[in-house]
């Protein structure tokens, strides 16, 4: 089954201890992104990547890190995790961006960020 | 002003009805339009995408596309409980947006047995 999985699925953590969100897909998919959703603030994208070892910031990159070693991989880190990160965040796959067409983003199931 | 725009509501609709979902983008260079579907704590989820200008038909969906007017909406007919959730609007490209789609901030449908 095409899908992009997420791990955990809740999580609530303390104040600046070091963690990472796991996102793999296994569409073979060249676009990955990482968007935390807020009441009130919408989707806003954290960091995107359009291949291995290409990634860049988005709206919201502050206060946390990604790498895409492989194709199917995009880790989110939080360094120093801090309450106003408690969020529910998704990662998202595409094929590409730009080329019109049914062309959209598959997400994960997401993940419920508690930071206290 | 919002790159993309939608009603917040709630839109009330009763059963059977027809839903009807506007979503406005301020980029005339926008190319392509998505309409997703989220149920409260789940994941958006494609229902249609849509590029060329008019009517695009997925069952008891209907996207429109206006360009010149840079509107895009959304039909669900024969509404049933089931379709009541957050509908974001999202659109490709949007001003120096970059890389990614930029979603509306959603309409919530309430569908009314």
């Amino acid at each position: 089954e095409a899908q992009v999985t997420q791990n955990p699925r809740y999580l609530i953590t303390v104040t600046g201890k070091k963690l990472t969100v796991t996102c793999s897909q296994n569409m073979n998919h060249e676009y990955m992104s990482w968007y935390r959703q807020d009441p009130g603030l919408g989707l806003r994208q954290i960091y995107y990547s359009m291949n291995v070892e290409v990634t860049d910031k988005g709206d919201v990159p502050e206060g946390y890190k990604v790498s895409r070693k492989e194709k199917r991989n995009f880790p989110l880190i939080l360094e120093s995790p801090s309450p106003n990160q408690t969020s529910l965040y998704f990662c998202a796959s595409s094929p590409s961006l730009g080329t019109g067409g049914d062309y959209g983003y598959t997400f994960g199931s997401g993940t419920r960020l508690t930071v206290v | 002003q919002k790159e993309v725009e939608q009603n917040s509501g709630p839109l009330s609709v009763p059963e059977g009805a027809i839903a009807s979902l506007n979503c406005t983008y301020s980029d005339r260079v926008s190319q392509s339009f998505f309409w997703y579907r989220q149920y409260s704590g789940k994941s958006p989820e494609l229902i249609m995408s849509i590029y060329s200008n008019g009517d695009k038909e997925d069952g008891r969906f209907t996207a429109q596309l206006n360009k010149a007017s840079q509107y895009v909406s959304l039909l669900i007919r024969d509404s049933q409980p089931s379709d009541s959730a957050t509908y974001l609007c999202a659109v490709y490209p949007q001003g120096a947006a970059g890389n990614k789609l930029t979603f509306g901030g959603g309409t919530r449908v309430l569908v009314k047995p």
